[in-house]
């Protein structure tokens, strides 16, 4: 099956920093989809971004399908930011849609 | 709240129990899914429902039993667990199993067998 992986596994930050999160993946895919889970585990669904570039205030994710990588841009980060965020990516090959998702990235963010 | 509820938040079970999952969706989706969810580890799909009807089954041991009675609840019933079946389970899910967007999780019940 389909291989996603992310990078750093974890990543402490001050208030105010600001980083990138990397998620590379083994084949062609229909959808892809970054996720933050809090630490009571809720899982909120931040992108669905299978190509292209797209912004949401201090987030904004980045696909580049042909080669095989999405990146997630957090810019000034608030303690509220902390949490896993996951890749989590879709292919109609294999019969049936699923989500795949990558380990995560655990994010810690320091007053 | 993201329109999908689970309950219990948490549940303690010995071995020898039966207790049951509940998820119900208030997005009028048609697809359902469990997922489970150890320390760790990749979130891993277990079921998959599209309309009432199970499509997938990911190789999940006999002593999990999903069972949708409609598209709007999903139960998961469990029955002499494991110690190493303790973990976080999710239920999401989505306007249809060919969906494209809209994935929505509930906040799981995080469970733990002694």
């Amino acid at each position: 099956g389909i291989q996603v992986e992310q990078s750093p596994p974890d990543l402490i930050l001050q208030e105010g920093a600001n980083s990138t999160l990397r998620c590379n993946f083994s084949d062609s895919v229909n959808n892809l989809q970054w996720f933050h889970q809090n630490p009571w585990g809720q899982l909120i669904n931040l992108f669905y971004i299978p190509s292209g570039t797209k912004q949401n205030g201090r987030l904004s994710a980045t696909t580049v399908a042909t080669e095989r990588y999405s990146l997630l841009y957090i810019s000034s980060s608030q303690t509220t930011d902390s949490g896993v965020y996951f890749c989590a990516v879709g292919s109609r090959t294999g019969g049936g849609n699923k989500l795949t998702f990558g380990t995560g990235t655990q994010l810690k963010v320091e007053l | 709240e993201t329109g999908v509820t689970q309950t219990p938040r948490h549940l303690v079970m010995g071995m020898t129990n039966k207790k049951s999952l509940k998820c119900e969706q208030h997005l009028g989706h048609n697809a359902m899914y469990w997922y489970k969810q150890s320390a760790k580890k990749p979130l891993e799909l277990m079921f998959v429902y599209s309309l009432e009807e199970r499509v997938e089954n990911n190789s999940v041991p006999s002593r999990f039993s999903p069972e949708c009675p409609n598209s709007s609840h999903l139960f998961l019933h469990l029955h002499t667990l494991q110690p190493e079946d303790s973990a976080l389970y999710l239920c999401a899910s989505s306007p249809s199993r060919h969906w494209d967007y809209g994935y929505t999780f509930g906040s799981g019940t995080r469970l733990t067998v002694v």
